[in-house]
């Protein structure tokens, strides 16, 4: 089992470009999200889905958007990248209210 | 919506000392407390969850304290080691309406040898 896979693992992009970060899970899991990281802010969430076929606003949206593609899948696209979007992306996954697993993260630099 | 406030954001102690890192959160509504370990360059783990039902709960030297009355809770890390050096993050959820995770803004642990 690989867990939670997300591709790339590492990405750079000019402003004004966009791009997809893909997030798959073999775990079964309902719940699916996505933060950002950033030194001194902690994990900040994007946007998370409860379930296949909805997506709700987390603490910092704006920017994002994000597909609940299946159970298993769960996209995140800069439409036109700006640098304040350089961070490193987790994805994670869990069911009900018990432990989130991540994936390896992406590190994202727009110049 | 909920709020996490994490405590401090650097901590440094020696070897065999206690740690004690503390957060606080806004929605009375969450009852789940996870957290979690990251060490440089990896994924975030957890290491021991707390739900408002209890009030404390033990790992090996590792220990959470809950108070929701407060809402306050506590990660205690007893007889400290290098290999403890890491960023620990606390978080808040709740599952009444919503499946949000919020994280604090995490904590730096040094132990010194």
């Amino acid at each position: 089992n690989a867990g939670v896979t997300q591709t790339p693992k590492f990405q750079v992009l000019k402003t004004g470009q966009s791009m997809t970060l893909q997030c798959a899970q073999d775990m079964n899991h309902n719940s699916m999200y996505w933060y950002r990281q950033d030194p001194g802010m902690g994990l900040r969430l994007i946007y998370y889905s409860a379930s296949e076929g909805t997506t709700d606003k987390g603490e910092v949206p704006n920017g994002y958007n994000v597909s609940r593609l299946n159970k298993r899948e769960f996209s995140l696209r800069l439409e036109s990248a700006a640098p304040s979007q350089t961070s490193v992306y987790f994805c994670a996954t869990r069911v009900g209210e018990t432990e989130a697993f991540f994936g390896q993260g992406t590190r994202l630099t727009v110049v | 919506g909920e709020n996490v406030e994490q405590h401090p954001s650097t901590l440094s102690v020696q070897e065999g000392d206690s740690a004690v890192i503390k957060c606080t959160y806004s929605d009375s509504a969450s009852n789940y407390f996870p957290w979690y370990k990251q060490e440089l360059g990896k994924r975030p783990q957890l290491i021991i969850d707390i739900r408002s039902n209890v009030g404390e709960k033990k790992d090996q030297r590792i220990a959470v304290t809950l108070n929701k009355t407060a809402k306050h809770f506590s990660l205690h890390i007893t007889e400290t080691q290098p290999e403890d050096s890491a960023v620990y993050f606390c978080a808040a959820s709740t599952s009444y309406n919503t499946d949000k995770l919020i994280f604090g803004t995490g904590t730096r642990l040094q132990v010194f040898p």
